[in-house]
């Protein structure tokens, strides 16, 4: 069965302070793997997507990397409206259109 | 391009009634989705259209949870006989066919069934 599992549930850092976001999975073939951001009340917005292991792509003070098992949320020297839920989806190359998520972790960055 | 939107944003309803959420999508996106979401949970796919046609169907939407996409144009997702378990946040998305990338997804109707 497809599976997304995010590591830690809840993260708090201090402004500045770098940190990573886990996303483990096993999925019947990759065909690509989303990170969004969550703030409360709203939709998930999306801020990447990955679609081989060795891919990294960087936005701003995020980055994500992908390997053949899990994928990484790199925040380097985060602020405090970095605070929000971060999200992991995987695509099945089986499926065409449905989203398998993680439950999230959310981060909260203090002044 | 206006986003997705989702109408109403938040509806309390007393258990045993029937609700309506409707969807709008993106105008040049074919493919249409619903998930719920509860609290400190990831969303769950429910279900989605391409066009008019609804391609699939979670096991997570029982015999009270009915969607259509009539034209292939907006959407409604019907929750039948509410119960308190169906209280979540339902999430509309929508993408063209062509493109693997990220769903845009609308800021979602807060189920709440009292």
């Amino acid at each position: 069965e497809d599976q997304v599992t995010q590591s830690p549930e809840a993260l708090r850092l201090q402004e500045g302070e770098s940190s990573s976001l886990n996303c483990s999975y096993t999925v019947s073939g990759l065909r690509g793997l989303f990170w969004y951001r969550q703030d409360p009340g709203k939709g998930p917005e999306f801020l990447f997507t990955l679609y081989s292991a060795g891919e990294e792509k960087e936005k701003e003070r995020l980055k994500a990397t992908l390997t053949k098992k899990e994928s990484f949320l790199h925040i380097t020297a985060p602020k405090p409206e970095d605070s929000a839920t971060y999200l992991c989806a995987v695509q099945a190359a089986s499926n065409t259109g449905k989203l398998i998520f993680g439950q999230g972790t959310t981060l909260q960055v203090k002044p | 391009d206006t986003g997705v939107s989702q109408d109403p944003r938040h509806k309390i309803t007393k258990r045993g009634q029937n609700v309506t959420f409707r969807c709008d999508p993106i105008s040049e996106h074919n493919r249409l989705y619903w998930y719920r979401q509860t609290l400190g949970q990831g969303p769950e796919f429910l279900t989605y259209f391409q066009n008019e046609a609804q391609l699939e169907k979670s096991r997570l939407l029982s015999d009270r949870f009915s969607a259509e996409r009539p034209k292939g144009s907006f959407s409604t997702l019907e929750i039948q006989r509410t119960e308190q378990g169906d209280s979540a946040m339902y999430l509309c998305a929508s993408s063209r066919r062509d493109r693997v990338d990220g769903y845009t997804f609308g800021s979602g109707t807060r189920l709440t069934v009292v």
